[in-house]
């Protein structure tokens, strides 16, 4: 299996200001084929649903407002907020699905300063 | 609108069974590989089991390989998760979670829509 980790477990941010969460792979997740990475990153504020933020490691999915951004590719991968706002308050989990089965990052907890 | 409702958590004891449904709505459930998705108390999310849009292919979890059967009626767009011989570990807020679309690979995947979840605690 692949094993997602991320870093910091927790950061907290001012508002405003930019929030970095990093994740690294135990294998590369890259997909020569295609030149695709098999990356996944998601948003869970409590009391809701897990929410799709990027895929492919950086393409933003509908509706997911531009501050959010994602990068990397191979292992590393980095999400990033840019201007943290209070809706952002939550935890965000990447995740390979790039073989089965589809694993998740341990989870990095975002909160204001 | 994309609506996934999960029904069928509870309370039950080691050892025992349970069922899980998810109701979708809102899209054409038969072209989309389904899956479950847990998170434990104070846990991470844990994928748990996918099935393919046809319902001709599963993929399991090791942890629960052999104990849950996921299935699915597209004529009543429904997903399902049997769960017998429940553990303590097991305990967890269920989700249900829709494949997203051009993102897949066989058992495997991203996941576009979630359910809300529904508890299972296996406790004596």
């Amino acid at each position: 299996d692949i094993v997602m980790t991320q870093s910091p477990d927790s950061l907290a941010v001012s508002l405003g200001e930019r929030a970095t969460i990093n994740c690294r792979s135990s294998q590369s997740v890259l997909y020569s084929s295609n030149n695709k990475n098999y990356l996944a990153w998601y948003q869970h504020k409590p009391g809701q649903p897990p929410q799709l933020l990027i895929y492919w490691a950086s393409t933003r999915e509908s509706g997911v407002p531009d501050r959010f951004s994602g990068s990397g590719s191979g292992t590393d991968f980095t999400l990033t907020i840019s201007s943290l706002q209070a809706e952002d308050v939550a935890v965000y989990y990447c995740q390979q699905y790039y073989s089965t089965p589809p694993t998740f990052g341990g989870g990095t907890k975002v909160e204001i300063k | 609108e994309v609506q996934l409702l999960e029904s069928g958590g509870d309370l039950v004891q080691p050892g025992g069974s349970l069922r899980l449904s998810c109701a979708a709505s809102g899209f054409t459930f038969s072209s989309y590989a389904m899956s479950w998705v847990r998170q434990a108390p104070g846990k991470g999310l844990e994928w748990v089991s996918t099935i393919s849009g046809s319902g001709d292919s599963t993929y399991y979890a090791d942890s629960v390989k052999g104990r849950f059967t996921i299935s699915r009626d597209n004529s009543e767009n429904t997903l399902y998760l049997q769960m017998n011989s429940l553990r303590a570990e097991d305990t967890a807020v269920y989700y249900c979670a829709k494949g997203a679309p051009g993102i897949a690979v066989a058992g495997s995947g991203a996941f576009d829509y979630w359910g809300q979840g529904t508890l299972v605690t296996v406790s004596s």
